[in-house]
């Protein structure tokens, strides 16, 4: 099946700091989405983003599906910035669901 | 509009002991989807549907059981659980696989 990798695996910031969390994945894909799992455990979308870009306030996502990556910036982080950043794919064959990463755990720091 | 909801939120199961889980959504979704995630992993997909009355086995199926006898409702099923089935469950539902994918606040079960 399809392998998504993701990196940096922790990471801690300063609040006020930009970040870049990174998205590999090893077939070509027809849906990509960036989750947000909460303290709470909560999973929220963040982006759905098979290709292009997008811009939601402070997070913007990049899929360059040709050369099979996808990455999430972090603007002006905050502590509620604070949690894990999944990444899932959909192989671009056949009815398959989402396979998810192993996440990016972040922590920022006031 | 509730979205995903995930029925019991907490449960804690002796060992042998069977339970089913509920997913309801009110979005019209075809597709619905079971999965679960321990700790340090990302989430890992149990059974998925693929419309009413359908299912299919996804990468960790075994010891589970799931129905998809209403469009709005994907039921998942223990039948005699298993320390190893201590985890988190989600539920999501899209309308088609490589659509936006909505998950429901998870299931934490603990089998002692």
């Amino acid at each position: 099946g399809i392998q998504v990798e993701q990196s940096p695996p922790d990471l801690i910031l300063q609040e006020g700091a930009n970040s870049t969390l990174r998205c590999n994945f090893s077939d070509s894909v027809n849906n990509l989405q960036w989750f947000h799992q909460n303290p709470w455990g909560q999973l929220i979308n963040l982006f759905y983003i098979p290709s292009g870009t997008k811009q939601n306030g402070r997070l913007s996502a990049t899929t360059v599906a040709t050369e099979r990556y996808s990455l999430l910036y972090i603007s002006s982080s905050q502590t509620t910035d604070s949690g894990v950043y999944f990444c899932a794919v959909g192989r671009n064959s056949g009815n398959t669901p989402l396979v998810f990463g192993k996440g990016t755990r972040l922590s920022v720091i006031a | 509009n509730a979205g995903v909801t995930q029925t019991p939120k907490f449960r804690v199961l002796k060992t042998g002991q069977s339970m089913t889980l509920l997913c309801a959504q009110d979005m019209n979704h075809e597709y619905m989807y079971w999965y679960r995630q321990d700790p340090g992993m990302g989430l890992r997909l149990i059974h998925y549907s693929v419309g009413e009355g359908t299912t299919a086995k996804g990468e960790v199926p075994d010891g589970y059981n799931v129905s998809r006898l209403k469009k709005q409702n994907f039921l998942l099923g223990l039948e005699s659980a298993a320390p190893s089935q201590t985890s988190v469950y989600f539920c999501a539902s899209s309308y088609e696989v490589d659509t936006e994918a909505f998950f429901g606040q998870g299931t934490r079960l603990t089998v002692v």
